[in-house]
């Protein structure tokens, strides 16, 4: 079946570091990819997704590119800040009659000022 | 826009008592509405596919008769914890997806339920 496997944390890093989470799936069919992230004591949000290969998705400083070739959807931001603490999902969605999304397990960020 | 509402976001509540959990999108009609259930530092579990007029489909080793789910409306849907025992907290997160979008989901805030 259809997975999504993602870096284990928590990472933690400090102001103004390079992030990335690396996260791999494996499915059937074209998938869409997605960021999810869940701040403290909240709900999950979109953060960026991207429906086809080569497509690159962007929110708020971070990217991650479709490569089809190595079934990875890696997560990236050239500077991140203490605001970015966060859980990040990596999510698939295949519509297969109807959609239904494959969650990575997330991974916790701290940032430190 | 695309949000959606969860309420209450915290109850507690005894056990051996029932608990209902409302989810609803306020500027779109969701057909499909999805419930997870978080465990602390944990990943979320798809519990059930709730469809709009329709039962619901869940997930295996989720007990449809212990998680009632009711998708009355195209912007409502509920779970009811029936009988609720210390086991049965946790954080429970509603979504909703959009037609004619790529599959991308709309969460609620999420309800922390905790059992006595």
């Amino acid at each position: 079946g259809d997975s999504v496997t993602q870096m284990e944390g928590p990472v933690t890093l400090s102001e103004e570091a390079f992030l990335t989470i690396n996260c791999t799936y494996t499915a059937t069919g074209y998938p869409s990819l997605f960021w999810y992230v869940q701040y403290p004591g909240e709900g999950l949000q979109l953060l960026l997704k991207a429906t086809k290969a080569d497509d690159k998705g962007s929110n708020k400083g971070f990217e991650a590119t479709y490569r089809k070739e190595t079934t990875s959807f890696h997560l990236e931001k050239g500077s991140v800040q203490v605001s970015d603490s966060a859980v990040y999902f990596c999510a698939l969605t295949a519509n297969t009659g109807g959609f239904k999304t494959i969650f990575g397990a997330g991974t916790r960020l701290f940032v430190k000022a | 826009g695309a949000v959606v509402s969860q309420h209450p976001s915290r109850v507690i509540c005894k056990s051996g008592t029932s608990v209902k959990i409302e989810c609803r999108s306020l500027d779109f009609q969701a057909t499909t509405m999805f419930w997870y259930r978080q465990f602390p530092k944990q990943s979320l579990m798809l519990m059930a596919t709730s469809n709009e007029g329709s039962k619901a489909t869940y997930e295996q080793g989720v007990e449809k008769d212990k998680f009632l789910i009711n998708h009355a409306s195209l912007t409502l849907s509920t779970l009811t914890v029936t009988s609720a025992h210390p086991e049965d907290s946790s954080f429970y997160i509603c979504s909703a997806t959009k037609s004619g979008g790529a599959g991308e989901l709309f969460f609620g805030e999420g309800s922390r339920l905790t059992v006595l």
